[in-house]
């Protein structure tokens, strides 16, 4: 079985671009959750939907972040505008309800 | 909300000697406690958990054990081998599927 698939694996870009990253999850999963990571705050939950509908998105840090996921096999995670305090470890992760979250590999973001 | 918290942040053993990681958390909701193993460039992934109905869980080498009314839980590696070396989180899972990490734990195997 595939597991949940995230693009780009690394992306680099100026402080001000735009950023999308995405994720697929694990087909069946109907919870889909966007993580960051870094060395000074560790594992972050940002936001995590439910059959589509975002539930709590508490973590996601400003008005710069968003995200969507407009159909049970597709989520972006949206920068706008990149700085260079965002440059983390994006990770997506899917599961079924009081299951286990399986991660993807993680998207590496470097904002110049 | 819930708090974890991970000791230690460094852990170094020879090969063969075991390994123990130690987490509290305090929400006493909390009924679902997952381990994960994270190696270098990849997402952490599943190695064991534990629900709050059961106080001990084994497979293999790898065993967790969880006390509720301490409120802590620990993973246990028994025989350790090089490629157990990584980066170990704990979690907690207060209710629904919202996951608390602990600060994580590297271990090195030394061959």
């Amino acid at each position: 079985d595939a597991g949940v698939i995230q693009s780009p694996r690394h992306e680099v870009t100026e402080m001000g671009q735009e950023v999308t990253l995405r994720c697929k999850p694990i087909s069946g999963h109907d919870y889909l959750f966007w993580y960051r990571q870094t060395m000074m705050r560790g594992l972050e939950l940002l936001i995590y939907f439910n059959n589509n509908v975002p539930i709590d998105d508490s973590g996601m840090p400003e008005d710069r972040f968003s995200a969507k996921m407009p159909n049970a096999s597709f989520s972006t995670l949206k920068i706008q505008p990149s700085e260079p305090r965002d440059s983390a470890v994006y990770f997506c992760a899917s599961s079924l309800v009081n299951q286990p979250q399986h991660f993807g590999d993680g998207t590496r973001l470097s904002i110049l | 909300g819930e708090n974890v918290e991970q000791h230690p942040s460094t852990l170094s053993v020879q090969e063969g000697d075991s390994a123990v990681i130690k987490c509290t958390y305090s929400d006493s909701a909390s009924n679902y406690f997952p381990w994960y193993k994270q190696e270098l460039g990849k997402g952490p992934q599943l190695i064991i958990d534990i629900r709050s109905n059961v106080g001990e869980k084994k497979d293999q080498r790898i065993a967790v054990t969880l006390n509720k009314t301490a409120k802590h839980f620990s993973l246990h590696i028994t025989e350790t081998q090089p490629e157990d070396s990584a980066v170990y989180f704990c979690a907690a899972v207060d209710h629904g599927n919202d996951m608390r990490f602990g600060a994580g734990t590297r271990l090195t195997v030394k061959p």
